[in-house]
């Protein structure tokens, strides 16, 4: 079984100031970890990704994430926040299920909010 | 080009009609998935096919019934529309191999209201 459990379904942050979302899995096996941002009326866009490997991932507009294994945690970081960052972002924890299909568990989401 | 696409992107229908939602992918991916997501955000599988035969049914009232005629393909079928059916549903797709393989790529959802 898998799940994830975002901390803080709204964040707020000034232009410029640090950005922070709190991501934590469980999983039974080895996990790939996912962030995904939507933007209003639109669908999911990947931002960044886990399998294997370095344990800091960087992804699109200057996230990166870090991959905790003893925390089981995947925080999602961005040094400077910009007004277009505003959005939902979620977290998701995927599995094999049959053959290469894999399976999203995503969290609750979090909105991020800029303020000016 | 579109990736992932879905028609129509908004649908207003009243409840006990039938509606379908169609999507189609040009990415050549094997893999397609069908998502809802309700009022508060919160994203569920609902199905996923891989080349053409139905490996995910969650636990989703035999009501939907998603059908894919090829593996560019997934339609979503609902019969006897109810209330709490009014959400976001989401397409997506992913490869069968190479550097992206786990990753899922979605459309740009369809909103259903039933009224």
């Amino acid at each position: 079984a898998q799940s994830v459990t975002q901390l803080g379904s709204h964040v707020s942050v000034s232009e410029g100031a640090l950005v922070l979302l709190r991501c934590n899995y469980s999983s039974s096996v080895p996990p790939y970890l996912f962030w995904y941002v939507q933007y209003p009326n639109q669908g999911l866009q990947l931002l960044l990704k886990y399998t294997t490997g370095a344990t800091l991932v960087k992804g699109i507009n200057g996230f990166e994430a870090e991959f905790k294994k003893s925390e089981t945690s995947f925080h999602l970081t961005k040094p400077s926040a910009h007004m277009s960052d505003a959005a939902e972002y979620f977290c998701a924890v995927s599995r094999g299920v049959s053959g290469s299909a894999r399976q999203l568990t995503f969290g609750s989401g979090t909105q991020l909010t800029v303020l000016p | 080009d579109t990736a992932v696409s879905q028609t129509p992107k908004y649908l207003v229908t009243q409840m006990g009609n039938d509606k379908s939602i169609k999507c189609e992918q040009n990415l050549g991916h094997d893999t397609m998935y069908w998502y809802k997501q309700d009022s508060k955000k919160f994203l569920k599988i609902m199905f996923s096919y891989n080349n053409k035969e139905l490996i995910i049914n969650e636990t989703v009232p035999n009501r939907f019934s998603p059908k894919s005629p090829d593996k560019a393909h997934l339609n979503l079928h609902i019969n006897s529309l109810e209330l709490g059916d009014s959400a976001v549903y989401f397409c997506a797709s992913s490869p069968n191999r190479g550097g992206r393989y786990n990753e899922q790529f979605f459309g740009p959802g369809t909103r259903l209201t039933v009224l």
